[in-house]
């Protein structure tokens, strides 16, 4: 149990559909990030909110929208996904971006795109 | 810029046999490196960190890492593997003039045989 919780652990969606993927950190920490972790590829990093707002987007695709209403927890919505949008989705906290070294994961949810 | 190199995907070694996993790095500025470690369906784990005080770096369950700045390289080492240690491990490397954002290596699969 790292602290960091998310849900669900594992999606399977059509490319139409709209699903969420949410993460709650229970740390007391101020940052938080969303990593894509695809086969044969080294981890991505997605998104990053510093005290609830948004500080780095690696140019990812308008199809993923963040939200992070709260510095406990943060979603990632989704839709008109892609197949080769097919990843486990990993949610990470840190005690705030200028201790980016130090994250802790959550347990990923798996997301399939048929 | 910098990069991270995990010079091998995959290691397999006996239970109760020495570990070496390899990885070299490239950063403008003095580099923050750690080694995570991913059990199948989990997240990541911080196993160690090195940040510029003692190169000899001790983790958890036995591990340790020693930074060599001659050879840029921060290779993992445990005397004794044991069947639990069995899992994907990753380099990652940070630096202030990188915005302290973190770079992750391609991952070394560890397999223990019994």
């Amino acid at each position: 149990e790292t602290g960091v919780t998310q849900t669900p652990r594992h999606l399977v969606m059509g490319m139409t559909n709209k699903k969420s993927l949410k993460c709650e950190q229970h740390l007391g920490h101020n940052a938080m990030y969303w990593y894509k972790q695809s086969a044969k590829k080294p981890l991505e990093l997605m998104f990053v909110y510093s005290l609830e707002e948004r500080v780095e987007n690696n140019s990812v695709p308008s199809r993923f929208s963040p939200e992070c209403p709260n510095s406990s927890h943060l979603f990632l919505h989704l839709h008109t996904l892609q197949p080769e949008d097919s990843a486990l989705y990993l949610c990470a906290s840190s005690h705030d971006r200028g201790n980016t070294g130090e994250l802790f994961f959550g347990e990923g949810s798996r997301l399939t795109v048929l | 810029a910098q990069s991270v190199t995990q010079l091998d995907s995959h290691v397999s070694v006996s239970e109760g046999t020495p570990v070496l996993l390899r990885c070299n790095y490239s950063s403008s500025y003095s580099p923050s490196l750690f080694w995570y470690v991913q059990h199948p369906n989990k997240g990541l784990q911080l196993l160690l960190k090195y940040t510029s005080a003692a190169t000899l770096v001790k983790g958890i369950n036995g591990f340790e890492a020693e930074f060599k700045k001659s050879e840029t390289s921060f290779h993992l080492t445990k005397p004794s593997a044991h069947m639990s240690d069995a899992a994907e491990y990753f380099c990652v490397v940070t630096a202030y003039n990188a915005g302290n954002m973190l770079t992750f290596g391609g991952g070394t699969r560890l397999m223990v045989k019994p």
